[in-house]
């Protein structure tokens, strides 16, 4: 069954303190995506990876970190820098141009199930 | 950078009734234009896209039209039913990679 999973679904942190959410996709995707989501509005992106231990800054990347030593992985760590981590966070995957897959669609990209991580 | 608009904000409709969601672009180069639709604690699920050389797709009960010289395209849900409510979420993309999504539409079909 493929597709990509989130772990965990919900996740709480104390003030200060980092934190890593899990993103693992079985796609076969070069591309992944990690999104932020706040209540009311659309996803904003943060960081993607075009292929493996590359990736860039999205349009929020202050006070986050990704790695990409794996293709199945790319987990985002919220770090204490982060001045209003509480969201709903979303990791996506696609096919990238960079890998030479043929078929499919570059552009279209795929969900996961989403962590919810809340500051106490 | 690219900015997408979308309305409503939050669209109330009979059951069997049809729902309009509109969204405009600003970056002319946007040429990829997706719309997902996310239900309550869930990832956002792709529904359809439409590329900028289409101007309509249709899949069974769901069409996206575009109309790339006023940079703008809507969604159109027909013959409503009870399990397409959720949030709408429209997108553009000059290319690969970088989706700017609009801040969603919440449906809410009643019986």
């Amino acid at each position: 069954d493929g597709g990509i999973t989130q772990s965990p679904k919900y996740l709480f942190r104390k003030e200060g303190q980092n934190v890593t959410l899990s993103c693992e996709q079985n796609l076969n995707h070069d591309a992944m995506y990690w999104y932020r989501q706040d209540p009311g509005q659309g996803l904003r992106l943060i960081y993607y990876s075009q292929i493996v231990n590359d990736f860039q800054k999205g349009d929020i990347a202050e006070g986050y970190s990704v790695s990409r030593e794996k293709k199945e992985s790319f987990p985002l760590t919220v770090t204490s820098a982060q001045k209003n981590p509480t969201a709903f966070y979303l990791c996506a995957s696609s096919i990238s141009p960079l890998s030479g897959t043929s078929g499919g669609s570059t552009d279209t990209q795929y969900f996961g199930p989403g962590t919810r991580l809340t500051v106490l | 950078g690219e900015n997408v608009e979308q309305h409503p904000s939050t669209l109330s409709v009979q059951e069997g009734d049809s729902a309009v969601i509109k969204c405009t672009y600003s970056d002319s180069a946007s040429n990829y234009f997706p719309w997902y639709k996310q239900e309550l604690g869930k990832g956002p699920q792709l529904i359809i896209d439409i590329r900028s050389n289409v101007g309509e797709k249709k899949d069974q009960r769901i069409a996206v039209t575009l109309n790339k010289t006023a940079k703008h395209f809507s969604l159109h849900i027909t013959e409503t039913q009870p399990e397409d409510s959720a949030v709408y979420f429209c997108a553009a993309s000059r290319g690969w990679g970088k989706l700017q999504f609009g801040a969603g539409t919440q449906v809410v079909v009643t019986p």
